[in-house]
């Protein structure tokens, strides 16, 4: 048990489909982050929220559409993606975004499968 | 070429023998965060190293972080399969925006055969 929980697990959706992920912390952070993790390449940070701002936006393209309610949830919205885009998403929180020893806690991810 | 390097990209050891992994930066580290992950799953937060010459270990298996700041080893002893799985490194350059600036290494898969 993470703490940091994340749905669904596995999803696999067509290039013209909307979908979306879902991640929600237990742990009382107030920053969260998307990273995308495809096969043999290291973690790529996506996004960036501290108190429900985005501090963060990695030259994502728009197709992916993040939003943050709330410091406990966090959203992916997936619009018209493309078969490059599948990869594992993960989702990760932490106490506070700045300052060394804030240590990330990652949620088990979500697979994703474009089509 | 990758701003942090793993190394090796893959290993495999009998159940019992002890490993080392390797991270390595190209610049001076503020700090050096380990984790583990099971295929397809999450990270899990093994250890943060913060000092030149600091070593933390936790349970059989202890990094480390050379004097120098720029590298830092992972030693497994007595391996067992439970250790089996992705080994990442992540590392805090210091930019002045905080941990959440870490860059990944690619990882390191561990398999022991028992």
């Amino acid at each position: 048990e993470t703490g940091v929980t994340q749905t669904p697990r596995h999803l696999v959706m067509g290039m013209t489909n909307k979908k979306s992920l879902k991640c929600e912390q237990h742990l009382g952070h107030n920053a969260m982050y998307w990273y995308k993790q495809s096969a043999k390449k290291p973690l790529e940070l996506m996004f960036v929220y501290s108190l429900e701002e985005r501090v963060e936006n990695n030259s994502v393209p728009s197709r992916f559409s993040p939003e943050c309610p709330n410091s406990s949830h966090l959203f992916l919205h997936l619009h018209t993606l493309q078969p490059e885009d599948s990869a594992l998403y993960l989702c990760a929180s932490s106490p506070a975004l700045a300052g060394v020893g804030d240590t990330q806690y990652f949620g088990p991810g979500t697979r994703l499968t474009v089509l | 070429s990758q701003e942090l390097e793993q190394s090796p990209q893959s290993l495999i050891v009998q159940e019992g023998k002890n490993l080392t992994i390797n991270c390595t930066s190209s610049k001076t580290l503020y700090g050096l965060y380990w984790y583990k992950q099971k295929y397809g799953e999450g990270l899990i937060f093994l250890m943060m190293l913060q000092k030149g010459g600091e070593e933390k270990s936790h349970e059989k298996i202890t990094a480390k972080l050379d004097e120098k700041k720029q590298q830092s080893s992972l030693h497994i002893t007595a391996s067992q399969p439970s250790h089996a799985g992705i080994y990442l490194c992540g590392a805090d350059y210091g930019s002045g925006a905080g941990s959440y600036q870490l860059t990944f290494g690619k990882g390191t898969k561990l398999s022991v055969i028992p």
